[in-house]
């Protein structure tokens, strides 16, 4: 069974505007949420991590983390053309445990 | 500093036939992970090992896919009788602490 669900599965969003993907898990055990970007045919590459309630910025990207409802979101603001890619959640029960469990990804196209 | 390594690159083969993947992590990265990413999906992790132990292989096809890190460094994943469900990307991530470094994977097609 999915135990990470993203949504939506895939979004349009016009060059400069504001994407915003989301990302829950249905495991209580996790504690620890992690931002992969895949461009097309090439390796995850990790955006951001976030453990704490809250919210963490940087530049143009912005991850929120509600712990009590195991939900996080991913918000781009000036949305770029190489933006465009696949964005994976991740989570895992501590820092160090090493077991990434991958939500199936959000499919961002920005649109010039 | 070099990134996680893989080859080959690409493997094409006919139901029933065995592949081997390589892989070559991060020097210094004592865990390394097998994942199995389906086109347009998630990467899924099948094995990871720490140094040459395997942590968790709970998700890996023991009747037809192995793995093994016998010096702690480099890996080999193999799959002996290959399935067109096995179609997919194959990405060997590295790592020392909580960040994982993605090689550029192997894009398998079983006919």
């Amino acid at each position: 069974q999915q135990k990470v669900q993203q949504s939506p599965e895939s979004l349009i969003v016009p060059e400069g505007g504001m994407a915003s993907l989301n990302c829950t898990s249905s495991d209580r055990n996790v504690d620890y949420f992690w931002w992969y970007r895949q461009h097309s045919g090439k390796s995850p590459k990790m955006l951001m991590s976030i453990f704490s309630n809250g919210e963490k910025e940087e530049g143009r990207f912005t991850v929120h983390l509600n712990k009590a409802s195991l939900h996080t979101s991913l918000h781009i603001r000036d949305s770029q053309p190489s933006d465009s890619a696949l964005y994976l959640c991740a989570a895992s029960l501590n820092y160090n445990q090493g077991k990434l469990i991958f939500g199936q990804g959000t499919k961002l196209s920005i649109k010039p | 500093e070099a990134g996680v390594t893989q080859s080959p690159r690409y493997a094409v083969l006919q139901e029933g036939q065995a592949v081997s993947f390589w892989c070559d992590p991060i020097s210094g990265h004592d865990t390394l992970y097998w994942y199995q990413q389906p086109r347009d999906q998630g990467p899924q992790l099948l094995v990871y090992f720490r140094d040459e132990a395997v942590i968790d292989n709970s998700q890996l096809p023991s009747d037809r896919f192995s793995a093994v890190r016998p010096k702690g460094t480099n890996s080999t994943l193999k799959i002996q009788s290959a399935k067109q469900g096995d179609t997919a990307t194959y990405l060997c991530a590295s790592s020392y602490g909580a960040e994982q470094f993605f090689g550029p994977g192997t894009r398998l097609t079983v006919l």
